[in-house]
């Protein structure tokens, strides 16, 4: 299995800072990374694939960079909605796994 | 617009078999890939597995031996069955669609299965 690691596992923010979560592979897996926004008791969303295109309809503050076993998801300005638990993935093997998760709140 | 809905019981007794169905509206199940994820209470998320509507199927090796996932094209669903289940079982349970790029793209509101006696 390839194992996800992410970092900080928290943090604590304010409205309008820019944030910067880390996510790590075990193994080089190309560009085969998601991101995922979750918000308490809702389903995943996914924000971000193939580790730095935009999905459909989610704000252009979110972004996404990296390539081989480091990537990072950036929100340049953090907005209210944001305050959530953020998860990548990867996608490169057949056995998908998720990183631990790093939980956003408000400072 | 896509949208997906697990139903199936909430409580289930340590050793039986965990069994949930996912109800596919606004598209056909046909010619995509479908998936189920867990999240234990106040944990990660966790794949579990995926089926192609031809009936093809990818389990996460660590539940292989417990896991059948299978489709039912003609009423637009798919199933998981989840064998000799124990308390570390209960999680919300989640379908989503999964895409051959490795995303899920959309998800059902999920449903927490509780494995007590």
């Amino acid at each position: 299995d390839i194992q996800m690691t992410q970092s900080p596992s928290s943090l604590s923010a304010s409205v309008g800072d820019r944030v910067t979560i880390t996510c790590r592979a075990s193994q080089s897996i190309s560009s085969y990374l998601n991101w995922y926004q979750q918000k308490p008791g809702k389903a995943p969303k996914l924000l971000i694939y193939a580790a730095s295109s935009l999905q459909s309809g989610v704000p252009s503050r979110f972004s996404g960079s990296g390539s081989g076993t480091d990537f990072t998801l950036t929100i340049s300005s953090l907005q209210p909605e944001d305050f959530a638990t953020y998860y990548c993935q990867q996608s490169y093997s057949t056995a998908l796994t998720f990183g631990p998760g790093t939980k956003v709140d408000i400072k | 617009q896509v949208q997906l809905q697990e139903s199936g019981p909430g409580l289930v007794k340590p050793s039986e078999t965990l069994s949930l169905t996912c109800t596919v509206s606004g598209g056909s199940i046909s010619s995509y890939y479908w998936s189920w994820i867990r999240q234990p209470p106040g944990k990660g998320l966790e794949w579990i597995g995926y089926i192609y509507y031809s009936g093809s199927t990818n389990y996460n090796p660590s539940l292989k031996s417990r896991v059948t996932i299978s489709v039912d094209t003609s009423k637009n669903q798919f199933s998981l069955k989840l064998s000799s289940v124990t308390a570390a079982d209960t999680a919300v349970y989640y379908c989503a669609r999964f895409t051959v790029a490795g995303t899920l793209g959309y998800w059902g509101q999920g449903t927490l299965v509780t494995v007590s006696s």
